[in-house]
């Protein structure tokens, strides 16, 4: 198995430039969230999916939209860029009848200059 | 919502020493606490949790205890090795309320010296 992926591993983009960043997991987890990492701020929570079908919005939802495609997908998008959200993102995931715990892919490091 | 502060920021101890991180939350209604460790440039990895019908629990070197009636719950690191150097986060959700959604504390860094 090889548990929660993500898609890129670095970007640079341009303010105002979008991009999708990608999210999969062979685990038959039925919960999956999108959070973002800064230094001195831990890990906040951007949008989650508690099931396929349907989406929330977390801590830091503005700037951002998702789709969960698939049980499997849950993908982030960046319709237009911006410095402040430059951060390392973090892909993770849960079995809503089993344990509590959640497995994280290991991160896109993005750069919006 | 939920509001987690950890302290320390930063901790440094010798090998073999015991190091010890705080935690405070405001929800009297969560119910789950884990701690997650991250080396750098590594993602997050579970290393402890605790549920809140229990007061204590222990995993070889590492334990965590919770005390509800204060809300603050604490990871305890005996016996120190260089290869616990990492940033540990603690979190807590109200899980059957918000479909597992953690609240994470702005981590500590702990740097071990030989």
């Amino acid at each position: 198995n090889a548990g929660v992926t993500q898609t890129p591993k670095f970007q640079v983009l341009k303010t105002g430039q979008s991009m999708t960043l990608q999210c999969a997991q062979d685990m038959n987890h039925n919960s999956m969230y999108w959070y973002r990492q800064d230094p001195g701020m831990g890990l906040r929570l951007i949008y989650y999916s508690a099931s396929e079908g349907t989406t929330d919005k977390g801590e830091v939802p503005n700037g951002y939209n998702v789709s969960r495609l698939n049980k499997r997908e849950f993908s982030l998008r960046l319709e237009s860029a911006a410095p402040s959200q430059t951060s390392v993102y973090f892909c993770a995931s849960k079995d809503r009848k089993q344990t509590y715990e959640q497995y994280f892919g290991p991160g896109t490091r993005l750069t919006v200059t | 919502g939920e509001n987690v502060e950890q302290h320390p920021s930063t901790l440094s101890v010798q090998e073999g020493d015991s190091a010890v991180i705080k935690c405070t939350y405001s929800d009297s209604a969560s119910n789950y606490f884990p701690w997650y460790k991250q080396e750098l440039g590594k993602r997050p990895q579970l290393i402890i949790d605790i549920r809140s019908n229990v007061g204590e629990k222990k995993d070889q070197r590492i334990a965590v205890t919770l005390n509800k009636t204060a809300k603050h719950f604490s990871l305890h690191i005996t016996e120190t090795q260089p290869e616990d150097s990492a940033v540990y986060f603690c979190a807590a959700s109200t899980d059957r309320r918000s479909w597992g959604k953690l609240q994470f504390g702005a981590g500590t860094q702990v740097v071990v010296t030989p």
